[in-house]
């Protein structure tokens, strides 16, 4: 039984490209969430998602980030036009329908904006 | 006022000490709690759930606090293991505290 898989483990975009980031949670896993955490810093709640359905994005940049998690295939966040601020890891975690459970992370995204 | 509070720290402490970490948080009808770890760029990991009657797990020990909305973990006879920032997390939508940072010294 896999854990939760975040791909690529590294990513490096210019500035004004786009980044896309993929997770794929745990078997019969149905929550998503996505943090980003800068250097030395805290987790930052980014947004929450279940199968089809935004449940809270208030931790989203209003602009250039977008996130998804389609009925097929892995949760998607999305950052459009990056910036050098934009780098930082990016953990998903992910966790099953039952309430009160705890949830489980991948290895993270590392992104570089150059 | 942030969702959920710690203070980062750092805890500075010799190996064998006893240490404490509070975490408070605003929303009254949170149900879930717990705390992870993270070692230094690494993913968290969850360390233990955070139960009503309190809970402990070998030489942890977590405590809810639902009047005051504060959780704790007490952590005794402290190894060099035990450094590393220790988070602590709220509600069902998984609301992360800063993190605490603890360094064991021998």
């Amino acid at each position: 039984n896999a854990g939760v898989m975040q791909n690529p483990r590294h990513l490096v975009r210019r500035r004004g490209q786009e980044a896309r980031l993929r997770c794929s949670p745990m078997k019969g896993h149905s929550h998503v969430y996505w943090y980003r955490q800068l250097p030395e810093e805290g987790l930052k709640f980014m947004v929450y998602l279940q199968k089809e359905n935004i449940i809270d994005e208030s931790g989203m940049p209003k602009e250039r980030f977008s996130a998804e998690f389609p009925k097929e295939g892995p949760s998607i966040l999305r950052i459009q036009q990056v910036v050098r601020g934009d780098s930082a890891a990016y953990f998903c975690a992910s966790s099953p329908e039952t309430m009160n459970t705890e949830a489980f992370f991948g290895q993270g995204t590392r992104l570089t904006v150059v | 006022r942030k969702e959920v509070e710690q203070d980062p720290g750092p805890f500075n402490v010799p190996e064998g000490a006893t240490v404490a970490f509070n975490c408070t948080y605003s929303n009254s009808a949170s149900q879930s709690f717990f705390w992870y770890r993270q070692d230094c760029r690494k993913e968290p990991k969850l360390l233990m759930s955070v139960y009503s009657s309190g809970n402990e797990d070998g030489r942890f020990t977590a405590q809810l606090n639902r009047a005051s909305q504060y959780i704790s973990l007490l952590i005794r006879d402290s190894k060099l293991s035990d450094s590393a920032t220790y988070l602590c997390v709220v509600g069902n939508d998984m609301r992360f505290g800063a993190g605490t940072r603890l360094t064991v010294k021998p």
